[in-house]
């Protein structure tokens, strides 16, 4: 059972904006920072926002992370066909890693 | 850029002992650079985080849950790492996914994944 909790599936039409929530405690998204990562079916995980709000080399500017508190959000604007995928956030600190629950986003 | 296979066996029966290994190609295991992970998906299901080793100074950690079952290690005269896992049930079936990252940054590579059952 994973302590980052994120809303199983999100939705929306190509061009639209997505927003996915990443929800944890003081302890883990309090104080670290958070990552994420997009799944494509039957692939290994890509990371897609690290540093909480920064973007790797090569990644679109349409996805963009922030960081509240104990919650973080990956934001995807201009919805494609292609970000069809499975996104995870994760904690990685001094000693452990911690994936979220994962959320399914659709294009509709 | 750092490359990472998994390799080993996709079929171990229940109550043995499940090996895999992770060959690096284009970065030193020993170089201090990177912590290497271990990660597992079962079908349908999310990521969960086995352990890592450092080898900047050797130490390991593991996911809580799974402590007393992981061992982590490094072969670097192969440049390889290793996860063993003991007891394995079916529920240990999963993709395992070898994985390095630096401590902060956009630094984080991943292995194509090895799909291990666990059945009779």
């Amino acid at each position: 059972q994973s302590v980052l909790t994120q809303p199983p599936s999100a939705s929306g039409i190509p061009g639209q904006r997505v927003t996915i929530s990443c929800s944890g405690s003081s302890s883990n998204i309090g104080s670290n920072y958070v990552y994420w990562y997009q799944q494509l079916p039957g692939t290994a995980p890509k990371l897609l926002i690290y540093s909480s709000n920064q973007r790797p080399s090569g990644v679109p500017d349409r996805f963009s992370g922030s960081k509240s508190g104990t919650s973080a959000s990956l934001a995807i604007s201009g919805l494609r066909s292609e970000d069809e995928a499975d996104y995870y956030c994760a904690i990685w600190d001094a000693s452990l890693g911690v994936f979220g629950t994962g959320t399914k986003v659709t294009v509709l | 850029q750092v490359q990472l296979q998994e390799s080993g066996p996709g079929l171990v029966e229940p109550s043995q002992t499940l090996s895999l290994t992770c060959t690096v190609s284009g970065g030193s295991l020993t170089s201090g650079t990177y912590y290497w992970n271990w990660i597992r998906q079962p079908a349908g299901k999310g990521l969960e985080w086995i352990g890592r080793i450092y080898s900047g100074g050797g130490s390991t950690h593991y996911n809580p849950s799974l402590k007393s079952r992981v061992t982590i290690s490094i072969d670097a005269s192969e440049n390889q790492f290793s996860l063993t896992m003991s007891s394995v049930t079916a529920a240990d079936t999963a993709v395992y996914y070898c994985a390095a990252r630096t401590s902060y940054g956009p630094f984080d590579y991943w292995g194509q994944g090895t799909l291990v059952t666990v059945s009779s």
